[in-house]
């Protein structure tokens, strides 16, 4: 799977718009962009994932370039709830394959 | 909504011992995953089951070993524990192996 890379660490104010960016200049056709984060200590949580188009569902929204190179996840009003660890994942498809964490972004939303 | 269950949720116990952690999937769910997450790390893959056959390896210790049952919940049995088996075991599921991991509240394991 493609290696992807993201900011250690990002701030934002309760209400407004988180946008996490991700780095995957690497992938391949066939992988996917997937989003877990990890509130501390808890299991990691999906979120999103896409393919070549923009993706929207109840908790985010994943914008992804033409070129696949890199994506964008949008929190559109965060919450204090919403501080966790972000994990951007590229992943192909396959029986039963595994995720690769690298070291996520750091999220911390502020008062 | 159902979740992934694990048990026992803490766990502690000394060196040489041996342990065993239990997965219980979401129903329905056939694929099942277990992760190592060590203090400071991010979560490592150690292997998973696709309908009770072993489907992918990462970098399990031989000291451990898993399966997956007939009704498909999962055991990862540990033996000749050793201090830096001192981490959280996640277990996630999937309803395919080609669908999203939803992930367990984890077992902290802890060896004195």
């Amino acid at each position: 799977d493609a290696k992807t890379t993201q900011p250690t660490s990002m701030d934002c104010a309760e209400g407004r718009a988180a946008n996490l960016p991700c780095n995957h200049s690497t992938i391949s056709g066939n992988e996917y962009v997937y989003w877990y984060r990890q509130i501390h200590s808890q299991g990691p949580q999906y979120i999103i994932h896409g393919l070549k188009n923009n993706e929207t569902n109840e908790m985010a929204s994943l914008i992804i370039t033409e070129d696949r190179k890199s994506s964008t996840l949008i929190l559109p009003h965060a919450t204090l709830r919403d501080t966790a660890v972000y994990y951007c994942i590229a992943f192909s498809s396959g029986s039963a394959r595994q995720l690769t964490f690298g070291s996520g972004t750091q999220l911390t939303v502020l008062p | 909504a159902a979740g992934v269950i694990q048990s026992p949720r803490h766990l502690i116990k000394e060196k040489r011992e041996t342990a065993t952690l239990k997965c219980y999937p979401i129903p329905r769910h056939d694929t099942v995953y277990w992760y190592q997450q060590g203090p400071g790390q991010d979560p490592q893959f150690l292997i998973s089951f696709y309908e009770k056959m072993q489907s992918d390896k990462g970098s399990i210790p031989d000291r451990f070993s898993a399966q997956q049952f007939s009704d498909y919940h999962s055991e990862l049995n540990m033996s000749s524990l050793e201090l830096g088996d001192s981490a959280l075991y996640f277990c996630a599921s999937s309803s395919t192996p080609y669908n999203e991991q939803f992930f367990g509240p984890g077992t902290r394991l802890t060896v004195l």
